[in-house]
């Protein structure tokens, strides 16, 4: 499984936009790009997943550049509710067990 | 989406003492589940894979006699933590795989988690 490397922890402030960039250098041709949201005392949620360029959904879009080893998660307009922890985890699809590593803690303020 | 629930969500115990927690695919049949551990501001780190009507898949480190593991149907596996020490005090969380599977994807679903406790 590839290494990622994330910000420990961001701080903005309601209506902003905040980019979460996940370090991969890593990453192999298989691989695919996945991030989850957790909140306090749940279990985690899947957010988003790509393998190239840009996707995007109703909650966040993934970018990620042509040599694919980072990629960067956008949450436009974030709410108070937002405040999570966000992991970005690389892996083959097919090798259905996840890796968490540390995740970024974003906290918003108002 | 696909819903994922455990039971208890809150287990409180004596040292010693055995606790088994449920984890229940709501709406959806799981062959695979997992259990993950996470220590305050810590990760999830991965236990071990549950497969129905087969042995379960531990990860390095993990006691597979501490932490028994059965998936006795498609929608239900089961942990229980055997003589519970303070040290196995932690949020123990559940998942399994997207029903809704395609190629490109490996989405999880998780459940809300239960919280142990062991006094």
């Amino acid at each position: 499984l590839a290494k990622t490397t994330q910000p420990i922890s961001m701080d903005s402030y309601e209506g902003q936009e905040v980019n979460i960039t996940c370090s991969h250098n890593n990453i192999a041709t298989n691989d695919y790009i996945t991030w989850y949201q957790q909140f306090p005392s749940q279990g985690p949620r899947f957010i988003i997943q790509g393998y190239k360029t840009k996707v995007t959904n109703e909650v966040a879009s993934l970018f990620i550049p042509a040599d694919r080893k980072s990629s960067t998660l956008s949450l436009p307009r974030v709410s108070l509710s937002d405040t999570a922890v966000y992991y970005c985890l690389v892996g083959v699809p097919s090798d259905y067990k996840l890796s968490f590593g540390a995740g970024t803690t974003v906290t918003v303020r108002a | 989406g696909a819903v994922v629930s455990q039971h208890p969500s809150r287990v409180i115990c004596k040292s010693g003492t055995s606790v088994k927690i449920e984890c229940r695919s709501l709406d959806f049949q799981a062959t695979t589940m997992f259990w993950y551990r996470q220590f305050p501001k810590k990760s999830l780190m991965l236990m071990a894979t549950s497969n129905e009507g087969s042995k379960a898949t531990y990860e390095q480190g993990v006691e597979k006699d501490k932490f028994l593991i059965n998936h006795a149907s498609l929608t239900l596996s089961t942990l229980t933590v055997t003589s519970a020490h303070p040290e196995d005090s932690s949020f123990y969380i559940c998942s399994a795989r997207s029903p809704f599977r395609r190629e490109s994807y490996n989405e999880q679903f998780f459940g809300p988690g239960t919280r142990l406790t062991v006094l």
